[in-house]
């Protein structure tokens, strides 16, 4: 069955430490995103794509960045990882943007 | 950008009574409205969505509402039971040239007293 998996789970870095949470789907959805999920603050979007080559920022982008070199994977990578990045972040995809978005299982990411 | 306010932050019912969750956006231009459940420790999945041109829209307990002169739209639990129990998340879609953004509300955690 098509699904969209995240890795690693859970996480445990240091302040300042680069890292990049991974996302892949079996869909073959154009659309994917990446959004993190804070106690009040529900779900906040941080980079999406509408395709390969194609990147944007959302809401919440600063300290992260992504990129897509083929349609199943968006990674997202957290340059110098603070405190504040310690969250739950959830990959999505789409097959249009105003249809159903499938979340991943979520990454736990503490900053220590 | 959009901006979708949801009220109420949570909501306690009694098993079998009727549950309502309100949802405003601010961009006219909206167009899609999805409801997603996420129940504790597990990811958002979708419920049910409606669309800009319908009212309403019902799949057996759950019923959502539109009203796009006032810019608000509602979720209607009927019949709670335990298992609905969850935080449930409104968003609203602004369909810009060349961008996208589906912009969630902060949730609604749900409680279903036995």
């Amino acid at each position: 069955d098509a699904e969209i998996t995240q890795s690693p789970r859970h996480k445990i870095t240091e302040t300042g430490r680069q890292v990049t949470l991974a996302c892949h789907q079996t869909w073959n959805h154009n659309n994917m995103f990446w959004y993190r999920q804070d106690l009040g603050h529900g779900l906040r979007l941080i980079h999406y794509s509408y395709g390969v080559q194609d990147t944007n920022k959302g809401e919440v982008s600063d300290g992260y960045s992504v990129s897509r070199s083929n349609t199943e994977d968006l990674p997202l990578t957290l340059e110098s990882a603070a405190s504040s990045q310690t969250s739950v972040y959830f990959c999505a995809s789409s097959v249009q943007v105003n249809t159903e978005a499938f979340f991943g299982q979520g990454t736990r990411l503490t900053v220590v | 950008g959009e901006n979708v306010e949801q009220h109420p932050s949570t909501l306690s019912v009694q098993e079998g009574d009727s549950a309502v969750i309100k949802c405003t956006y601010s961009d006219s231009a909206s167009n899609y409205f999805p409801w997603y459940k996420q129940e504790l420790g597990k990811r958002p999945q979708l419920i049910i969505d409606i669309r800009s041109n319908v009212g309403e829209k019902k799949d057996q307990r759950i019923a959502v509402t539109l009203n796009k002169t006032a810019k608000h739209f509602s979720l209607h639990i009927t019949e709670t039971q335990p298992e609905d129990s969850a935080v449930y998340f409104c968003a609203a879609c602004f369909p810009g040239a060349g961008s996208y953004q589906l912009t969630f509300g902060k949730g609604t955690k749900l409680s279903v007293i036995p």
